[in-house]
């Protein structure tokens, strides 16, 4: 079954950039899937950042999407998101995970266990 | 763009019902599936409900999941409520490719 692993600085420091590898174990990146990043700040609700096809097609959240990159590097079976110009509201948890699609529907499933990262001098 | 707004915190008591909803702002709930994703504490998100009403495997179907068009709402019902329901609730669309996430609901199981 598809795992999912997030790795990057837990620190990052003001009107820097946030960046995080999500590996993808046990599945081909390359495979008919969207693969997203969501985020949690600290004691609050879930938010989603973006997603990639394999492709490279992007989707962002539109309040996010001027500071959002989501790549991918088929190579090595993973994706990266990269947050520019972050400030204290962008401490979080951020997840990677897969998008799967049936011929109806998408949800996202599953998750990666999550990385905190807070933006501090 | 829509948003999906949510009760913050319900309770409820061991074998009981509860129901979670979920409103969409503009547009027909039924335009888009709706996902509930089970939130337990220091973990991850995991897939209670896709689709508006369908369970992935795995998952009891002491969980269902409706729409309701007149309401322009989503619902989680969970019955025979289990200590092991206590978590946060999200549900989630998409609103043309992108994704949107209800603010969550807080289940606590008393």
């Amino acid at each position: 079954q598809v795992q999912l692993q997030e790795s990057g600085p837990g620190l990052v420091k003001p009107s820097g950039t946030l960046s995080l590898t999500c590996a993808v174990s046990g599945g081909s990146i390359s495979s008919s899937n969207w693969w997203s990043w969501v985020r949690q700040p600290p004691g609050k609700g879930l938010e989603w950042i973006g997603e990639i096809y394999h492709s490279g097609s992007t989707n962002y959240n539109p309040s996010l999407k001027s500071r959002v990159t989501i790549s991918v590097d088929k190579s090595k079976n993973q994706f990266s998101l990269k947050l520019s110009s972050v400030t204290a509201a962008d401490t979080a948890v951020y997840y990677c995970a897969r998008k799967g699609c049936s011929s109806t529907s998408c949800y996202i499933d599953p998750w990666g266990q999550g990385t905190l990262v807070t933006v501090s001098s | 763009n829509f948003m999906l707004t949510q009760p913050h915190s319900v309770s409820e008591s061991p074998g009981k019902t509860v129901t979670i909803s979920c409103t969409r702002s503009s547009g027909s709930i039924a335009s888009n599936y709706v996902q509930w994703y089970q939130q337990r504490p220091g973990s991850s998100p995991t897939t209670v409900i896709y689709e508006d009403n369908q369970r992935p495997s795995g998952v009891p179907d002491r969980f269902s999941g409706s729409i309701d068009s007149s309401s322009n709402s989503a619902s989680l019902t969970i019955s025979g409520l289990k200590t092991e329901d206590e978590a946060d609730y999200y549900c989630q669309s998409y609103d043309s490719s992108n994704g949107v996430f209800g603010g969550g609901t807080k289940l606590t199981v008393l």
